[in-house]
């Protein structure tokens, strides 16, 4: 079953450090998504991209965020100068179409950035 | 602003006996609603969905979620828990009709089947 794949699964990274988190989509879906998860927290919405550009983003999504689809597979998430209140867990979804038989998003494992 | 509400953290069952999780939601006009699940250390896996048509949707793993528009709920419930279901739910709603397809999900509940 096809699914959605993000590396690393772990990431710890210095208080500034730029870090780029990696996803590879579902192949033959086109909309795609970054949320995250602060321990114990409920999952909050970043980014979605749609089209090669942003369609929607929270006020979480400040100007240290980018999110860019590179080539044909991967959708990345960029940090350039992380905080600690950073440190969550990044999921990335992709979804096939915006109808109702294909709008469920797909997620990955997650990617654990710990900021220290 | 659409929003969702699920107001137990924690649900405790015996095996064997049936299940629900309660999820209310918030949204002026006809919501897209949603449950995922999330096994300790992965992502989020789809259960089910609510669109249009019956109010009784049937997802995966033998759960089903009934959507009543009148009390704005979307409970999830499963006839006979298994000790296998122990992990989180969430419950997420969008807002296509309003322009918004992003889901919003709840705080999530933790489920706990007791042997």
């Amino acid at each position: 079953e096809p699914e959605v794949t993000q590396t690393p699964s772990h990431q710890v990274t210095q208080m500034g450090q730029e870090v780029i988190l990696r996803c590879v989509p579902i192949s033959n879906h086109l909309y795609f998504y970054w949320y995250r998860q602060i321990l114990g927290q409920k999952v909050e919405f970043l980014v979605s991209f749609y089209n090669n550009e942003i369609s929607e983003k929270s006020e979480i999504f400040d100007d240290q965020f980018s999110v860019e689809r590179p080539d044909g597979s991967n959708f990345t998430l960029k940090i350039r100068s992380t905080k600690l209140e950073d440190s969550a867990m990044y999921f990335c979804a992709s979804s096939e179409g915006r109808t109702s038989m294909n709008t469920e998003a797909f997620f990955g494992q997650g990617t654990r950035l710990t900021v220290v | 602003a659409q929003s969702v509400a699920q107001p137990e953290d924690q649900v405790n069952v015996a095996e064997g006996n049936p299940l629900t999780v309660k999820c209310t939601y918030s949204v002026s006009g006809n919501p897209y609603l949603f449950w995922y699940v999330q096994y300790p250390n992965r992502g989020l896996q789809f259960l089910l969905k609510y669109i249009t048509g019956d109010n009784l949707v049937k997802g995966s793993y033998g759960f089903e979620a009934e959507f009543n528009k009148s009390q704005t709920s979307f409970h999830l419930k499963k006839p006979s828990a298994l000790v296998s279901d122990s992990a989180l739910y969430f419950c997420a709603v969008s807002h296509p009709s309003g322009g918004s397809y992003i889901p919003t999900f709840g705080r999530g509940t933790s489920l706990i089947v007791h042997p």
